[in-house]
Protein backbone atom coordinates (compact mmCIF):
# COMPACT_ATOMS: atom_id res chain seq x y z
CA UNK A 1 0.00 0.00 0.00
CA UNK A 2 1.31 3.41 -0.79
CA UNK A 3 1.87 5.57 1.98
CA UNK A 4 1.09 9.33 2.01
CA UNK A 5 2.60 11.28 -0.85
CA UNK A 6 4.45 14.96 -0.51
CA UNK A 7 6.16 16.95 -3.02
CA UNK A 8 8.83 18.68 -3.73
CA UNK A 9 10.95 17.19 -0.66
CA UNK A 10 12.91 20.19 -1.12
CA UNK A 11 12.14 23.74 -2.06
CA UNK A 12 14.10 27.17 -1.99
CA UNK A 13 12.68 30.23 -2.52
CA UNK A 14 13.46 33.74 -1.60
CA UNK A 15 11.54 35.76 0.70
CA UNK A 16 8.16 36.83 -0.77
CA UNK A 17 7.86 34.69 -3.36
CA UNK A 18 5.28 32.33 -3.62
CA UNK A 19 5.41 28.45 -2.51
CA UNK A 20 2.89 25.74 -2.97
CA UNK A 21 3.42 22.02 -1.68
CA UNK A 22 1.19 19.24 -2.24
CA UNK A 23 -0.14 15.92 -0.28
CA UNK A 24 -2.00 13.18 -1.65
CA UNK A 25 -3.04 10.88 1.54
CA UNK A 26 -3.63 7.59 1.83
CA UNK A 27 -6.16 5.71 -0.37
CA UNK A 28 -9.71 5.95 1.65
CA UNK A 29 -8.34 8.15 3.96
CA UNK A 30 -10.82 10.77 4.41
CA UNK A 31 -9.16 12.83 7.35
CA UNK A 32 -5.56 15.34 6.02
CA UNK A 33 -3.97 17.03 8.35
CA UNK A 34 -0.87 19.65 7.88
CA UNK A 35 1.67 20.17 10.49
CA UNK A 36 4.61 22.52 10.47
CA UNK A 37 7.85 21.17 12.55
CA UNK A 38 10.46 23.61 13.31
CA UNK A 39 14.10 22.57 13.55
CA UNK A 40 14.29 20.83 16.87
CA UNK A 41 10.75 20.92 17.70
CA UNK A 42 7.57 18.76 17.57
CA UNK A 43 5.17 19.36 14.58
CA UNK A 44 2.74 21.59 15.23
CA UNK A 45 -1.03 21.32 13.64
CA UNK A 46 -1.44 23.84 11.11
CA UNK A 47 -4.90 22.61 9.36
CA UNK A 48 -7.13 19.63 9.09
CA UNK A 49 -9.47 18.70 7.01
CA UNK A 50 -12.38 15.71 7.05
CA UNK A 51 -13.12 15.08 3.20
CA UNK A 52 -12.96 18.59 1.77
CA UNK A 53 -14.25 20.61 4.64
CA UNK A 54 -11.49 22.29 6.88
CA UNK A 55 -12.45 21.60 10.37
CA UNK A 56 -9.41 23.13 12.53
CA UNK A 57 -7.66 25.83 10.75
CA UNK A 58 -7.24 27.67 13.71
CA UNK A 59 -3.25 27.29 14.20
CA UNK A 60 -2.77 28.66 9.83
CA UNK A 61 -1.95 31.86 9.61
CA UNK A 62 -4.09 33.22 7.11
CA UNK A 63 -2.79 36.06 6.13
CA UNK A 64 -0.16 34.38 3.95
CA UNK A 65 -1.17 30.77 4.06
CA UNK A 66 -4.24 29.54 2.26
CA UNK A 67 -4.90 25.29 2.01
CA UNK A 68 -7.24 23.61 -0.06
CA UNK A 69 -8.59 19.98 -0.78
CA UNK A 70 -10.81 19.89 -3.68
CA UNK A 71 -12.85 16.68 -4.00
CA UNK A 72 -11.94 15.55 -0.58
CA UNK A 73 -8.84 13.49 -1.79
CA UNK A 74 -5.29 15.46 -2.14
CA UNK A 75 -4.46 19.01 -1.08
CA UNK A 76 -2.19 21.92 -1.68
CA UNK A 77 -1.02 24.20 1.15
CA UNK A 78 0.21 27.54 -0.26
CA UNK A 79 2.32 30.51 1.42
CA UNK A 80 2.13 33.62 -0.44
CA UNK A 81 4.39 35.66 0.46
CA UNK A 82 7.21 33.85 2.03
CA UNK A 83 8.45 35.04 4.95
CA UNK A 84 12.17 34.42 6.52
CA UNK A 85 10.24 32.71 9.49
CA UNK A 86 8.74 30.38 7.40
CA UNK A 87 11.62 27.53 6.61
CA UNK A 88 10.61 24.88 8.13
CA UNK A 89 9.57 21.01 7.42
CA UNK A 90 6.35 20.76 6.02
CA UNK A 91 4.52 17.40 6.87
CA UNK A 92 1.15 15.97 5.47
CA UNK A 93 -0.69 13.24 7.55
CA UNK A 94 -3.79 11.15 6.81
CA UNK A 95 -5.93 8.50 8.93
CA UNK A 96 -9.42 6.84 8.15
CA UNK A 97 -11.96 9.12 10.93
CA UNK A 98 -13.48 5.92 12.51
CA UNK A 99 -14.30 8.46 15.68
CA UNK A 100 -11.76 6.47 17.71
CA UNK A 101 -8.17 6.31 17.96
CA UNK A 102 -6.66 6.53 15.03
CA UNK A 103 -3.28 5.89 13.92
CA UNK A 104 -1.90 9.48 11.75
CA UNK A 105 0.21 8.43 9.25
CA UNK A 106 2.92 11.06 7.75
CA UNK A 107 4.57 11.53 4.73
CA UNK A 108 8.07 12.37 4.32
CA UNK A 109 7.08 16.06 4.51
CA UNK A 110 8.57 19.30 2.59
CA UNK A 111 11.93 20.94 3.64
CA UNK A 112 11.55 24.74 2.82
CA UNK A 113 14.32 27.07 3.42
CA UNK A 114 13.39 30.98 2.95
CA UNK A 115 16.42 33.19 1.94
CA UNK B 1 -4.03 18.87 25.89
CA UNK B 2 -3.22 17.66 28.77
CA UNK B 3 1.55 17.68 28.74
CA UNK B 4 3.72 15.21 28.89
CA UNK B 5 7.39 15.30 29.94
CA UNK B 6 10.46 13.45 28.42
CA UNK B 7 13.73 13.38 28.82
CA UNK B 8 15.90 15.02 25.92
CA UNK B 9 17.51 12.53 25.09
CA UNK B 10 18.91 9.03 25.93
CA UNK B 11 21.65 6.33 24.43
CA UNK B 12 21.85 2.79 24.55
CA UNK B 13 23.61 0.17 23.06
CA UNK B 14 23.09 -1.98 20.26
CA UNK B 15 20.72 -5.23 21.17
CA UNK B 16 20.65 -4.04 24.51
CA UNK B 17 16.87 -2.62 25.92
CA UNK B 18 15.55 0.17 26.39
CA UNK B 19 13.31 2.15 28.26
CA UNK B 20 12.04 5.60 27.32
CA UNK B 21 10.11 6.77 30.03
CA UNK B 22 7.18 9.84 30.01
CA UNK B 23 5.58 11.84 32.66
CA UNK B 24 2.08 13.01 32.68
CA UNK B 25 0.38 13.72 35.83
CA UNK B 26 -2.42 15.55 34.85
CA UNK B 27 -3.63 12.95 32.63
CA UNK B 28 -7.27 13.00 32.68
CA UNK B 29 -9.69 9.62 32.80
CA UNK B 30 -10.19 9.38 28.84
CA UNK B 31 -6.68 10.17 27.82
CA UNK B 32 -4.97 7.70 25.68
CA UNK B 33 -1.23 7.51 25.45
CA UNK B 34 0.16 7.08 22.21
CA UNK B 35 3.72 7.38 21.64
CA UNK B 36 5.26 8.35 17.76
CA UNK B 37 8.60 7.93 16.56
CA UNK B 38 10.47 10.20 13.78
CA UNK B 39 13.62 8.82 12.39
CA UNK B 40 15.92 11.54 10.72
CA UNK B 41 14.25 13.40 7.53
CA UNK B 42 11.46 11.10 7.70
CA UNK B 43 7.80 11.92 8.93
CA UNK B 44 6.74 10.55 12.58
CA UNK B 45 5.61 6.90 12.71
CA UNK B 46 3.18 5.25 14.99
CA UNK B 47 4.95 3.19 17.57
CA UNK B 48 1.84 2.23 20.23
CA UNK B 49 -1.13 2.98 22.27
CA UNK B 50 -2.32 2.16 25.63
CA UNK B 51 -5.20 3.17 27.89
CA UNK B 52 -4.58 1.30 30.89
CA UNK B 53 -3.17 -1.98 30.40
CA UNK B 54 0.67 -2.22 29.16
CA UNK B 55 0.52 -3.10 25.46
CA UNK B 56 2.86 -4.97 23.17
CA UNK B 57 2.78 -4.88 19.45
CA UNK B 58 5.87 -5.97 17.04
CA UNK B 59 7.67 -3.02 17.67
CA UNK B 60 7.73 -1.75 21.21
CA UNK B 61 5.50 -2.13 24.76
CA UNK B 62 4.43 -0.03 26.54
CA UNK B 63 4.14 0.15 30.43
CA UNK B 64 1.31 2.05 31.67
CA UNK B 65 1.73 3.09 35.47
CA UNK B 66 -1.05 2.32 37.93
CA UNK B 67 -2.09 5.26 38.87
CA UNK B 68 -1.59 6.15 35.05
CA UNK B 69 0.84 9.54 35.48
CA UNK B 70 3.94 7.94 33.62
CA UNK B 71 4.42 5.04 31.27
CA UNK B 72 7.30 3.29 29.97
CA UNK B 73 7.70 2.43 26.53
CA UNK B 74 10.25 -0.74 26.06
CA UNK B 75 12.36 -1.49 22.84
CA UNK B 76 13.40 -5.04 23.93
CA UNK B 77 16.53 -4.81 21.82
CA UNK B 78 17.31 -1.78 20.35
CA UNK B 79 18.89 -1.79 16.40
CA UNK B 80 20.81 1.20 14.65
CA UNK B 81 17.93 1.58 12.86
CA UNK B 82 15.78 2.49 15.87
CA UNK B 83 17.79 5.64 16.47
CA UNK B 84 14.87 8.83 16.31
CA UNK B 85 12.96 11.21 18.52
CA UNK B 86 10.70 9.15 20.34
CA UNK B 87 7.32 11.69 21.38
CA UNK B 88 4.69 10.61 24.16
CA UNK B 89 1.32 12.11 23.11
CA UNK B 90 -2.15 12.53 24.83
CA UNK B 91 -4.89 12.15 23.44
CA UNK B 92 -8.57 12.19 24.25
CA UNK B 93 -11.11 9.85 23.47
CA UNK B 94 -13.75 11.38 21.38
CA UNK B 95 -11.21 14.76 20.98
CA UNK B 96 -9.63 16.62 18.79
CA UNK B 97 -7.93 14.69 16.55
CA UNK B 98 -4.74 16.65 16.56
CA UNK B 99 -1.65 15.29 18.00
CA UNK B 100 0.15 17.76 20.13
CA UNK B 101 3.69 16.93 19.99
CA UNK B 102 6.07 18.17 22.79
CA UNK B 103 10.23 17.81 21.92
CA UNK B 104 10.42 14.33 22.40
CA UNK B 105 13.52 11.91 23.37
CA UNK B 106 16.18 11.79 20.78
CA UNK B 107 17.51 8.39 21.29
CA UNK B 108 21.37 7.24 19.90
CA UNK B 109 21.87 3.84 19.32
CA UNK B 110 25.75 3.02 19.84
CA UNK B 111 27.06 0.32 17.97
Amino acid sequence: EAGVVQSPRYKIIEKKQPVAFWCNPISGHNTLYWYRQNLGQGPELLIRYENEEAVDDSQLPKDRFSAERLKGVDSTLKIQPAELGDSAVYLCASSLDLAGQETQYFGPGTRLLVL
Amino acid sequence: DAKTTQPNSMESNEEEPVHLPCNHSTISGTDYIHWYRQLPSQGPEYVIHGLTSNVNNRMASLAIAEDRKSSTLILHRATLRDAAVYYCILRVQGGSEKLVFGKGTKLTVNP
